[in-house]
């Protein structure tokens, strides 16, 4: 199956930091990303929809000024957490599709990130 | 309002025992899909299953399938004869929208913590 790359899968950084987090799409190119947060044990929250070439799509609620998110190629798409506090404290996970024809979305390992 | 709807937050199964994982979803497009995915516990999602509205046909994949009854909007999922690393978070969700228009998304439920008994 279609492979999605995700890194960093841990990260611990101290109030006040951004932190930068990637998806690669390794052997497709994918179109559209989606950002997922997950609590621990709850379920995904999706963040925004990321379109190539395109400003991305948040779900109400979600800080786009906080949480800025780029897709600026048909591989690559990047989260980055601005300022983070420890209540930005969570599981990141991306996943994409690859479009018309494949209904699977293909998901990242995921980012633990820790914010002191 | 809750999309997605899976009411059983735990749930313990004896091995090669099959079990049902319920789900209920609402939406009101005609063009919908539903999937399952698996995450153990190192977090990574694994597909399991995916059935869209127009399917005829139950999905099946291997010791996987799906009960889609429309009318009922549920989706459940079935896994015959569990094993012990079956033993993950199940989760239930849906896309919106036609797969390829740039605004669909996929929503999840709550997840169904799925513990397998030797």
């Amino acid at each position: 199956g279609a492979v999605v790359s995700q890194h960093p899968s841990r990260v611990i950084c101290k109030s006040g930091t951004s932190v930068k987090i990637e998806c690669r799409s390794l052997d497709f190119q994918a179109t559209t990303m989606f950002w997922y947060r997950q609590f621990p044990k709850q379920s995904l929250m999706l963040m925004a929809t990321s379109n190539e070439g395109s400003k991305a799509t948040y779900e109400q609620g979600v800080e786009k000024d906080k949480f800025l998110i780029n897709h600026a190629s048909l591989t690559l798409s990047t989260l980055t957490v601005t300022s983070a506090h420890p209540e930005d404290s969570s599981f990141y996970i991306c996943s994409a599709k690859i479009g018309q024809g494949d209904e699977k979305l293909f998901f990242g390992s995921g980012t633990q990130l820790s914010v002191l | 309002a809750q999309k997605i709807t899976q009411t059983q937050p735990g749930m313990f199964v004896q091995e090669k025992e099959a079990v049902t994982l319920d789900c209920t979803y609402d939406t009101s497009d005609p063009s919908y899909g539903l999937f399952w995915y698996k995450q153990p516990s190192s977090g990574e999602m694994i597909f399991l299953i995916y059935q869209g509205s127009y399917d005829q046909q139950n999905a099946t994949e291997g010791r996987y399938s799906l009960n889609f009854q429309k009318a009922r909007k549920s989706a459940n999922l079935v896994i015959s004869a569990s094993q012990l690393g079956d033993s993950a978070m199940y989760f239930c969700a849906m896309r919106e929208g036609r797969w390829y228009s740039s605004a669909s998304k996929i929503i999840f439920g709550s997840g169904t913590r799925l513990s397998i008994r030797p």
